[in-house]
């Protein structure tokens, strides 16, 4: 069983959907993130949240909307994506975001048509 | 810039048998941590085992253990007593902790255990 708790686990949607994955951790974690990782790739880095404020945006394209309503949840807003945009979306907390290991759930599997 | 390089794409060990994965990195920063981690297909990340730089002894969890050689910039993994649920893909990942939040992977070394 994971901590960090990740839904939906399967999303398929159009072009011109808006969707959003939402992830949970009761850890007492402070520091949040959203990884995109490609089939046979390692993850890719896409948002930080540290303290509930958002510390690193990796040059993501505005369709990705990161929000962390609070210090347990943490939620990514999905609008007009692209074919490219499938994926494994794995969200991660850790203590704190500096050398503290960070926890993963299990992804969110996510096709676009 | 941090880097982070599994030489191996593939590996496969007989089972009960024992398995060294390799890991290089590169970073100009003096104080950071080293991860292996573990993604079955089951697809989560799971946490195999953690090393500071500033400690000298190897880290040890059960029947994984590393090899930290600080100056060579070398941080292998070695499963003992290889078992069929550690088939996964294996990441090697580095973390400054001078305010960089960022976790740099290796690219990843799957893993096959051989009945």
């Amino acid at each position: 069983d994971t901590e960090v708790t990740q839904t939906p686990k399967h999303l398929v949607m159009g072009m011109t959907n808006k969707k959003s994955l939402k992830c949970e951790q009761h850890m007492g974690h402070r520091a949040m993130y959203w990884y995109k990782q490609k089939a046979k790739k390692p993850p890719e880095l896409m948002f930080v949240y540290s303290y509930e404020k958002l510390s690193i945006n990796e040059s993501v394209p505005s369709r990705f909307s990161p929000e962390c309503p609070n210090s347990s949840l943490l939620n990514l807003h999905l609008h007009a994506l692209q074919p490219e945009d499938s994926a494994l979306y794995l969200c991660a907390s850790s203590l704190d975001s500096v050398s503290q290991p960070q926890h993963f759930g299990d992804g969110t599997r996510l096709s676009i048509l | 810039a941090q880097t982070v390089t599994q030489s191996q794409p593939e590996m496969s060990v007989q089972e009960a048998e024992t398995v060294t994965l390799s890991c290089t990195y590169d970073t100009s920063e003096s104080d950071y941590y080293l991860f292996w981690y573990k993604q079955p297909p089951s697809r989560q990340m799971i946490l195999v085992i953690r090393q500071e730089a500033y400690k000298q002894q190897n880290a040890t969890e059960n029947r994984f253990s590393v090899n930290f050689q600080k100056a060579a910039k070398s941080f292998s993994l070695k499963i003992s007593d290889s078992q069929l649920g550690d088939a996964a893909m294996y990441f090697c990942a580095l973390l400054s902790n001078f305010g960089n939040e960022k976790l740099t992977f290796g690219t990843g070394t799957r893993l096959t255990i051989i009945p």
